[in-house]
């Protein structure tokens, strides 16, 4: 079995400074780990994942993710937030051989002016 | 170009109907999802097609039939519908492989009233 805990319902952060929204997970065997954002009334959009290699993965508008195999996480980050990023953020993970992909529960960012 | 389309987006209908979702993929690929997200963004997988086969059926009510025409196509019928049923569906799409990241369509909203 696998799972992911995302164990902020909300993040506030003000504009400009760094934000992290945390995420770890549970698999059998190597993870792939995603990272997705969805904006009020939309689907999810693709930001980033981890497949191997490199533990430091940087993806869409400015968001990097570091892989952390001891720790089993997959902290999704920003040097500096911006108010448009504001909106939910969902982690997933999912592992070779197992076609099911498990989402968090997702935490809202709120980026404030 | 839109790559993952739903019709329709909002749904409004009363319990006991049977209803249809409809989702189209123009990115050529060959897995398609159907995601269901509940009133507290909870994110659930709920069917997978590979190449119109069926390859994740999660624990799913048989009132939902999901019929996949071709690989660009995977739609969702709804019999006899119930009020816990309301939620936001989506479709997704991805190349094949565990390790690929999902498209998603923009959500219909179901309501049943």
């Amino acid at each position: 079995a696998q799972s992911v805990a995302q164990p902020e319902d909300q993040v506030n952060v003000a504009e400009g400074n760094p934000l992290t929204v945390k995420c770890t997970y549970s698999v059998s065997g190597n993870p792939y780990l995603f990272w997705y954002v969805q904006y009020p009334n939309r689907g999810l959009q693709f930001l980033l994942k981890y497949i191997t290699g490199d533990n430091l993965v940087k993806g869409s508008y400015g968001f990097e993710a570091e892989f952390n195999k001891s720790q089993t996480s997959f902290h999704l980050k920003k040097p500096s937030a911006l108010v448009s990023d504001s909106a939910l953020y969902f982690c997933a993970v999912t592992s070779l051989g197992y076609q099911k992909v498990t989402f968090g529960t997702g935490t809202k960012l709120q980026v404030i002016p | 170009d839109t790559a993952v389309s739903q019709t329709p987006k909002y749904l409004v209908t009363q319990m006991g109907n049977d209803k249809s979702i409809k989702c189209e993929q123009n990115l050529g690929h060959d897995t398609m999802y159907w995601y269901k997200q509940d009133s507290k963004k909870f994110l659930k997988i709920m069917f997978s097609y590979n190449n119109k086969e069926l390859i994740i059926n999660e624990t799913v009510p048989n009132r939902f039939s999901p019929k996949s025409p071709d690989k660009a196509h995977l739609n969702l019928h709804i019999n006899s519908l119930e009020l816990g049923d309301s939620a936001v569906y989506f479709c997704a799409s991805s190349p094949i492989g565990e390790n690929t990241e999902a498209f998603f369509g923009q959500g219909t909203r179901l309501t049943v009233v």
